[in-house]
């Protein structure tokens, strides 16, 4: 069984601070998506890294996938409230994905 | 372009009832996948379907778990009869193909809320 440890799982900032979210596998993936999800929704990609030490920046958000395709980081700067959200990895293989838990982010006025 | 439909939003039942939720893919998506989420936790797979064949239903509780895909489009999920711990939401997504090399995007509807007293 595949599994991805997130962590921290709560994690409460002011606007304006930066953070890391982390995600963890002993497995190795194919792919490792990110989703943020917001409360009474489901889940929405932000981004897919595919390639072994592989960085994405999506505006303030830098992704990184581990060389060893076991894990991952999600980096925020400078937080916004509207980065308020569950974050939540999932690790492609073969045909399914596996989500970690999720860290929930709150990001204070 | 339409997003995933799901209805109904919330349902709650008595432990021993029988329950079924309704999903509507994007049009054009092959794949569908049935998640439950339980508070707390990520989504855990249930089931996915390729147009209106089985893919993958390792994680489904087939004892009082069932789902369709008829004519390849929209899907029902049915759980009967239902525990405590079913309560969860239960979310539908779907995907153009395969997610495979997972370059594919898979596409969430909002969830059915399910709460079992």
């Amino acid at each position: 069984t595949q599994l991805l440890e997130q962590s921290p799982q709560f994690l409460s900032i002011q606007e304006g601070e930066n953070l890391t979210v982390y995600c963890n596998s002993s497995s190795v993936f194919s792919s490792l998506q990110w989703y943020r999800q917001e409360p009474g929704e489901g889940p929405v990609l932000l981004v897919t890294v595919v390639t072994g030490g592989e960085v994405k920046k999506l505006k303030r958000l830098t992704f990184q996938f581990g060389d060893a395709r076991k894990d991952s980081s999600l980096h925020i700067t400078a937080a916004q409230p509207g980065d308020t959200g569950l974050y939540l990895c999932a690790g492609g293989s073969n045909y399914k994905l596996t989500f970690g838990k999720g860290t929930l982010l709150t990001v204070n006025p | 372009e339409a997003g995933v439909a799901q209805s109904p939003r919330y349902k709650i039942i008595e432990k021993r009832q029988s329950v079924a939720f309704w999903c509507n893919p994007i049009s054009g998506h092959a794949t569908l996948y049935w998640y439950q989420q339980i508070l707390g936790q990520g989504p855990k797979l249930l089931i996915q379907f390729q147009n209106n064949g089985v893919v993958d239903d390792s994680q489904l509780p087939k004892d009082r778990f069932s789902a369709e895909r008829l004519k390849g489009v929209d899907s029902t999920l049915k759980i009967q009869p239902a525990k405590l711990e079913d309560s969860a939401v239960y979310l539908c997504a779907s995907s153009l193909d395969w997610i495979g090399s997972s370059r594919e995007t898979q596409y969430f509807g909002p969830g059915t809320r399910l709460l079992v007293l």
